[in-house]
């Protein structure tokens, strides 16, 4: 089974709706991160938590929102959809006690019409 | 703004060639990290380096450090067809307010796409 699952994998929407990306792992660790990635840009960090009741936002949080239900699940939130947020979708954790190494799910690939 | 730049963007070499990607970024790191992803599937760590090390190597990778110019390199040695991949690096910043420590998240450069034609 994968370390990091992200549901679901492939999602169409539309403007305006309210969208939940869920993102679980089972590595024990404590941080987890959402990134999201457009072409040629790479990753770029939306949310990150360093434990259940840490939340930190990235660099581009405008629009997205998070929870971090337990130590395994970290949810990203778009309260109301845009085109813009069309993107790949990525979660990642990590321990504290390494390097910062992070392990990634598979992504969603998000589509807003 | 990306605190890794990576070059080149693109690089097309003919299996058994080594591939050499270079990355450079902006303030004091606490370790680099190489990151590899195939089309459109999450990344996976490859190798890190930290601050004080100068060259590491993992099976066929070699990665160097040089922090006086802020810039590291990756080599794929005997390049095969299935490492045709992107490759980022991603920066570990070096937090001087904690004592040493680093911020705990990593900062991705726009990554190489390697193509290895069989």
């Amino acid at each position: 089974d994968a370390d990091v699952t992200q549901t679901p994998r492939n999602r169409i929407t539309k403007t305006g709706k309210r969208i939940m990306l869920e993102c679980s792992q089972t590595k024990g660790h404590d941080r987890m991160y959402w990134y999201r990635q457009d072409p040629g840009l790479g990753l770029r960090l939306i949310y990150y938590s360093f434990d259940v009741k840490d939340i930190n936002k990235g660099e581009i949080s405008d629009g997205y929102s998070v929870s971090r239900q337990a130590q395994a699940k970290f949810s990203l939130s778009l309260e109301s959809a845009i085109p813009n947020q069309t993107a790949l979708y990525f979660c990642a954790t990590s321990n504290w006690r390494g390097g910062n190494e992070q392990f990634f799910g598979p992504g969603t690939r998000l589509t807003v019409l | 703004s990306q605190q890794g730049e990576e070059d080149p963007q693109a690089l097309s070499i003919q299996e058994g060639e080594n591939a050499t990607m270079n990355c450079s970024y902006k303030t004091s790191i606490n370790n680099l990290q190489w990151y590899r992803q195939n089309s459109g599937r999450g990344l996976v760590h490859l190798i890190l380096i930290r601050s004080n090390e100068r060259e590491k190597h993992s099976g066929r990778l070699r990665v160097t450090l040089d922090t006086s110019k802020k810039s590291s390199s990756l080599l794929i040695t005997a390049s095969r067809a299935a490492d045709t991949a992107s490759y980022f690096c991603a920066t570990d910043r070096l937090n001087s307010n904690a004592g040493g420590t680093s911020y705990g998240k990593l900062t991705f450069g726009q990554g190489t796409i390697l193509t290895v034609h069989p």
